[in-house]
């Protein structure tokens, strides 16, 4: 069966340093990957996604980043992080085929920036 | 761009009752999905119950059903025989027939259940 994880669960971090989020799936092999941010009380804004190795879609302009370095990986990053940065962080997949695929949600990290 | 709106931020329903939680969505196309995910204290989504818009017959999942209207863009979820376990935030989601799996989330309904 499929699995992802995300960590670290919690994170507090001071404005203007880096950060890295990590996402992994098991189980399933070229899945869609995906980056969720949720403010506190607010719905899912999608970040980035990615369709293969090194293919990074972003959906909104901020000072985040993405990357796939291997299949089943996925990682956020950003340089120097903003007080607004703040909330709750999803990764989800989906398979690649077949459609009207629901998103597999990873258990989420919780970013504090202050 | 497609939007999903939730227009009730909270709603709450007393145990073994039913409640409807409303959506609707703005689209042009005619070949999409439409989602009901839950969210509980423990903020991961789980996904509730799915309908494709080209099946104009309802989906039910036990005590979750939807009324599907596509002609109207909506897509409501009623909750029968509202359990304790039933609160939680619910999000509707929106997702094109085309367009790479990418999920439109409407706000958010929080659901409480009264005892």
């Amino acid at each position: 069966s499929q699995t992802i994880h995300q960590w670290p669960a919690t994170l507090v971090q001071p404005v203007g340093s880096p950060l890295s989020l990590e996402c992994t799936v098991e189980g399933t092999s070229n899945p869609n990957l995906y980056w969720y941010r949720q403010a506190a009380g607010r719905g899912l804004q999608l970040l980035f996604y990615s369709v293969g190795i090194g293919q990074i879609s972003s959906e909104v302009p901020q000072n985040l980043s993405a990357s796939r370095p291997q299949d089943r990986q996925f990682i956020l990053s950003s340089k120097k992080l903003l007080l607004s940065d703040s909330g709750f962080y999803l990764c989800a997949w989906t398979p690649a085929s077949g459609s009207g695929n629901e998103q597999f949600f990873g258990p989420g990290t919780r970013l504090t920036v202050l | 761009a497609q939007t999903v709106t939730q227009s009730q931020p909270e709603m709450s329903v007393q145990e073994a009752e039913t409640v409807t939680l409303s959506c609707t969505y703005d689209t042009s196309e005619s070949d999409y999905y439409l989602f009901w995910y839950k969210q509980p204290p423990s903020r991961q989504m789980i996904l509730v119950i799915r309908q494709e818009a080209y099946k104009q017959q309802n989906a039910t999942e036990n005590r979750f059903s939807v009324n599907f209207q596509k002609a109207a863009k909506s897509f409501s979820l009623k909750i029968s025989d509202s359990q304790l376990g039933d609160a939680a935030m619910y999000f509707c989601a929106y997702r094109s027939g085309w367009a790479g799996n990418m999920l439109t989330f409407g706000g958010g309904t929080r659901l409480m259940v009264k005892p």
